[in-house]
């Protein structure tokens, strides 16, 4: 069965940086485009990085261009969030969510349990 | 791109139907048959129990059921059960990426 198991969710100080992985197993992940989604506390669900299913192209959510960075290793399986100059508003519990097959774009199908990012000093 | 429009909270008492409703525009939920639902229990992984407006994933009860018109889609729940109880999510393709809804939270009386 789809299983993505998020990791790397912490408490971090405004400014500093963290490093989300995803374990992607039970489907053919290379053929799939990827996101990353969070939900602020008391807030609604956000897309806030979207890959091809070859990373050959990257979309973020405008609060987050140029500090968030998505990457993927299709020889592992594995999905990242590398997210820099981290900030108050960045806190959320952060998903990792399958997309469509290719470069189609549609809403995610299997999500992880989420891992956790506070920021705060 | 502008959240879904989701009421904040419905309730319903075990054995009724309720509804919710997510009211997009013409440019996401008006013009695309693309609508997802999502069930989120706290602690655990999202799950999706409506796709394409109206499908259901393999597994998902048939007391859920989806529907649209027009720029508003809605999410029906009959047969209420306690473990009913959860926030749902709708989700919508806009022709260039995905936007979410504000969220729903169901109460089981």
């Amino acid at each position: 069965q789809v299983q993505l198991v998020e990791s790397g969710g912490g408490v971090v100080q405004p400014g500093r940086s963290l490093r989300l992985s995803c374990a992607a197993s039970g489907f053919t992940f290379s053929s799939y485009a990827m996101y990353w989604v969070r939900q602020a506390p008391g807030k609604g669900l956000e897309w806030v990085a979207f890959i091809w299913y070859d990373g050959t192209n990257e979309y973020y959510v405008d609060s987050v261009k140029g500090r968030f960075t998505v990457s993927r290793d299709n020889s592992k399986n594995s999905l990242s969030l590398q997210m820099n100059s981290l900030r108050a508003e960045d806190t959320a519990m952060y998903y990792c969510a399958r997309g469509a097959l290719g470069i189609l774009v549609r809403p995610p199908d299997y999500w992880g349990q989420g891992t956790l990012v506070t920021v705060s000093s | 791109q502008s959240a879904l429009t989701q009421p904040a909270s419905v309730s319903g008492s075990p054995g009724q139907s309720i509804t919710i409703s997510c009211t997009g525009t013409s440019s996401d939920v008006g013009g695309y048959n693309y609508v997802s639902w999502y069930q989120l229990h706290p602690g655990k992984a999202p799950k999706l129990i409506i796709f394409d407006v109206s499908d259901r994933p393999s597994g998902v009860s048939n007391r859920f059921s989806g529907s649209k018109s027009g720029n508003t889609a809605s999410l029906t729940i009959s047969g209420l059960q306690a473990g009913d109880e959860a926030d749902y999510h709708c989700s919508s393709y806009t022709g260039t990426s995905v936007v979410f809804g504000g969220g729903t939270k169901l109460t089981v009386l």
